[in-house]
């Protein structure tokens, strides 16, 4: 199973907007409602951000917002923060009933 | 509070092997599917084994440590493990484990994490 697809880095200035696209094939991202993002900071855990492509958890900022369009998931997010800089995941589930997350991006507040 | 504690990590010669162990407390155990996601120094985040939750026995493998790898849980101990065998170099990692999040309908949403056990591959 191969990686999803997202861009090795994105940037954006302070309370501008970035979207960080994952793309996958019909057998993931396409084919499942089942898209997560995930927030890393150096030496830390992941965070889950979205799930199930569009739901926020409890706690996490609405200026998160998740999408879908065919094969590629979306992670917005607005009005940026400088403790926002930080590396993001994305993950589906397969046709295989395994998972798959994509290769990471890093995200950089100027 | 939800808390997930792994141990066991350590440095292992290749095709040795090693047992992970994750505590959980803070939500009902039993109910939930738990994983094991890695992550190799300075790379991504790799997802390796799901024991599915509701007291069935479920488990799923990445193809990479499939036949080297085994999840087990004790539902009476609050515990997941992964059993490691015949490891190699590409095997170094930090082991994550995590529940499956409230509110999701897949096994595959994570909420909560551990702090991750660093297992090391090195002769």
């Amino acid at each position: 199973q191969s990686a999803l697809t997202q861009p090795a880095s994105v940037s954006g200035s302070p309370g501008q907007s970035i979207t960080i696209s994952c793309t996958g094939t019909s057998s993931d991202v396409g084919g499942y409602n089942y898209v997560s993002w995930y927030q890393q900071h150096p030496g830390k855990a992941p965070k889950l951000m979205i799930h199930d492509v569009t739901n926020r958890p409890s706690g996490i900022s609405n200026r998160f917002t998740g999408s879908k369009s065919g094969n590629t998931a979306s992670l917005t997010i607005s009005g940026l923060q400088a403790e926002d800089e930080a590396d993001y995941y994305c993950s589906s589930c397969t046709s295989s009933s395994t998972l798959v997350f994509g290769g990471g991006t890093k995200l950089t507040v100027l | 509070e939800v808390q997930l504690l792994e141990s066991g990590g350590g440095l292992v010669q290749p095709g040795g092997s090693l047992r992970l162990s994750c505590a959980a407390s803070g939500f009902t155990f039993i109910n939930y599917a738990m994983t094991w996601v890695r992550q190799a120094p300075g790379k991504g985040l790799e997802w390796v084994s799901t024991f599915s939750g509701g007291g069935g026995g479920t488990t799923f493998y990445a193809d990479s440590v499939k036949g080297r790898f085994t999840i087990s849980r004790d539902n009476s101990k609050n515990t997941v493990f992964l059993q490691m065998n015949s490891l190699r170099a590409e095997d170094t990692a930090v082991y994550y484990c995590a529940k499956r999040a409230e509110g999701s309908a897949n096994y595959y949403a994570f909420d909560y994490w551990g702090q991750g056990a660093l297992v090391t591959v090195s002769s």
